[in-house]
């Protein structure tokens, strides 16, 4: 059963586009939201993380939005750049465990 | 800088084999994770280890074992590879507490 939905599952944008990665769940114990980034050839890293205490987190060009009442979350990539090109996934975790469920992962392609 | 390694990029078995994929990572981390990335799916997480002996089924273990025996390293096997166990796996190491994950390049396994 996937417990984060992630949508889209492809994306095209231009540079300097805004693209926007969604991912919704269903489990309120979930409390920490982590977005991963991967590169063809490369395992997944960390990008951006964030709690639910804060609506909103900005790290250099990408912002997690969080809204805890429709128990959905997503990334924006602002001023996008073909080296954005990756693909990126959601996850979710509750408190007292170190595992994390993932999303079904976004390609994005970023053109220039 | 963390750093999870994995003992192939691509390994290639017939039906039937015993398969070993071997992780090791070099930050004396807790936890250590397998998982599988099939296109759609996103990650799925095939064993969880909290430490030394100590191991935790994910939520796809059916046709895996996984072995502990020392802090950095940890094993996946395939008892008997089947062809729907074609994929690409991916470990992955953090600290305890909900850390960053740090994965390893992944092994993409063909079975033929």
């Amino acid at each position: 059963q996937q417990q984060v939905k992630q949508s889209p599952q492809s994306l095209i944008v231009q540079k300097g586009g805004i693209p926007i990665i969604n991912c919704a769940y269903e489990n309120t114990a979930f409390d920490y939201f982590p977005w991963y980034q991967q590169f063809p050839g490369k395992g997944p890293a960390l990008l951006i993380a964030i709690r639910p205490d804060v609506s909103e987190k900005k790290e250099g060009r990408f912002t997690i939005s969080f809204n805890k009442s429709a128990k959905q979350f997503s990334l924006h990539i602002m001023d996008s750049q073909p080296g954005d090109s990756a693909t990126y996934f959601c996850a979710a975790s509750t408190e007292g465990t170190d595992k994390l469920i993932f999303g079904t992962g976004t390609r994005l392609q970023v053109f220039p | 800088d963390v750093k999870v390694t994995q003992s192939s990029r691509y390994l290639v078995k017939r039906t039937g084999e015993k398969v070993f994929l071997e992780c090791v990572q070099d930050m004396d981390h807790e936890n250590m994770f397998w998982y599988r990335q099939d296109p759609g799916l996103g990650l799925r997480l095939i064993y969880f280890s909290y430490d030394v002996k100590m191991k935790e089924k994910g939520d796809i273990p059916e046709g895996y074992s996984v072995s502990r025996e020392k802090k950095e390293r940890f094993s996946l096997i395939l008892e008997s590879a089947s062809t729907n166990q074609t994929s690409m796996y991916l470990c992955a190491s953090s600290s305890s507490d909900r850390s960053t994950q740090y994965f390893g390049p992944g092994t993409r396994l063909t079975v033929l």
